[in-house]
């Protein structure tokens, strides 16, 4: 089962910051947060990933707590490209045989509207 | 690079065919691994691979086997298709340095009949 929470969906004004939440209070130490998206039918698509620093990449920020029980994905100005479901997953660093696997759950469906 | 693809786009199969989704990637990746993703839901591992000639089981394995005799490629075979099969196929891979980002194919939208 997915070790994550995440609300079902929500809404975003184009042009506003989208905050997503995500739930990970039973993360171990050595578990990484990531975070994928899935526009429509594609293919998902790795967003950004963080152990227990705040991330920022091109594509978005990633706001963890000190106690790691929960993070933030941030889009900072939405667009309506930006409609997807995202998945909030953790993981452990590489290391070996099934540590690699991605386990996803239910995601948050996103919808930017203009 | 190509990235990761995937073949055929879309596949109908009656009950009982057997068939293989092909997925191959460009990258050298070593971990590479098959998905399932059924209406509404997330995505469930059905194998993976963490190099050529080993392969181990994910959630959902049963009706699939896979090999993977080469890096590049990552086949799975549906031994004797039965409509719970019906469910759009998602292969992915990925190395084992930097980010350990899994770059996802387009996937294979299969329909059993």
């Amino acid at each position: 089962d997915a070790k994550t929470t995440q609300p079902p969906s929500m809404d975003c004004a184009e042009g506003r910051a989208a905050n997503l939440p995500c739930n990970h209070s039973t993360i171990s130490g050595n578990e990484y947060v990531y975070w994928y998206r899935q526009i429509h039918s594609q293919g998902p698509q790795y967003i950004i990933h963080g152990l227990k620093n705040n991330e920022t990449n091109e594509m978005a920020s990633l706001i963890i707590t000190e106690d790691r029980k929960s993070s933030t994905l941030i889009l900072p100005h939405a667009t309506l490209r930006d409609t997807a479901v995202y998945y909030c997953i953790v993981r452990v660093g590489w290391g070996t045989g099934s540590q690699g696997n991605l386990i996803f759950g239910k995601g948050t469906k996103l919808s930017v509207k203009p | 690079n190509a990235g990761v693809t995937q073949t055929p786009k879309f596949q109908v199969l009656k009950t009982g065919q057997s068939m293989t989704l092909q997925c191959a990637q460009d990258m050298n990746h070593e971990y590479m691994s098959w998905y399932r993703q059924d209406p509404g839901m997330g995505l469930r591992l059905i194998h993976y691979s963490v190099g050529a000639g080993i392969t181990d089981q994910g959630e959902v394995p049963n009706g699939y086997n896979v090999s993977r005799s080469t890096t590049e490629d990552f086949p799975l075979r549906l031994l004797s298709a039965a409509p719970s099969q019906t469910s759009v196929y998602f292969c992915a891979s990925s190395d084992r340095t930097g980010t350990y980002e899994q770059y996802f194919g387009p996937g294979t939208r299969l329909t059993v009949t």
